[in-house]
């Protein structure tokens, strides 16, 4: 059992789609962390949030909190967009195993 | 400002044998934290830390071993290293634990290969 799920697992998009990626999670966090993994290997931020919604440049993030439910949208979709994303609960600490996204030109 | 650095990049090991994998921040961070990353499967906390001089076990702790003997450091060991350590090892910092606006920042990983 995943305490944390992402779906999908794989997705393939042409450049200019929006996309969705969903993260749930079945145990109580205090915050729910967006990450993006590159082909390289390297993990970054991109977003941190306990309610709401955030937004920084295409990429937006919303969480409910009742359902246990995040999604990450990202607007006109890009090659360079093509990484994998990650969602993961913070304190407990689990992550989901990641969403591989592959934006063709 | 290099933020978090890894070292070294990789290794291989013999079974048995034993090394240390370093972390270094320089964002004076309090939480650090190693976690391990291998194929279908999400990372997975190994140790943390809250603060010079504490470590606190995660979820796979089993053959490793921690210190954080200066805030800028933490490390990790094993002791006698098993194929089933063979993993990609991230190392990551945070200003504070779980808190929406203090998010971890990662190094770049140690590739790490046990025969």
């Amino acid at each position: 059992k995943n305490e944390v799920e992402q779906s999908p697992q794989n997705l393939t998009a042409q450049e200019g789609e929006f996309i969705t990626i969903n993260c749930s999670y079945s145990v109580g966090i205090s915050a729910l962390h967006w990450l993006q993994q590159h082909p390289g290997g390297g993990i970054v931020s991109l977003f941190m949030l306990s309610s709401g919604k955030k937004k920084h440049g295409r990429l937006i993030a919303t969480i409910n909190i009742q359902e246990k439910h995040s999604s990450l949208h990202i607007t006109a979709s890009h090659p360079r967009d093509s990484a994998v994303y990650i969602c993961a609960a913070l304190r407990p600490f689990y992550f989901g195993t990641g969403t591989s996204l592959t934006v063709i030109p | 400002n290099a933020g978090v650095t890894q070292t070294p990049k990789f290794r291989v090991l013999k079974t048995g044998q034993s090394m240390t994998l370093l972390c270094a921040q320089d964002m004076n961070h309090e939480y650090m934290y190693w976690y391990r990353q291998d194929p279908g499967m999400g990372l997975r906390l190994i140790h943390y830390s809250v603060g010079e001089g504490t470590t606190a076990k995660g979820e796979v702790p089993d053959g490793y071993n921690v210190s954080r003997l200066k805030k800028q450091n933490f490390l990790l060991g094993l002791e006698s290293a098993a194929p089933s350590q063979t993993s990609v090892y991230f190392c990551a910092s945070s200003l504070e634990l779980g808190q929406p606006n203090q998010p971890q920042h990662f190094g770049d990983g140690t590739r790490l290969s046990i025969l």
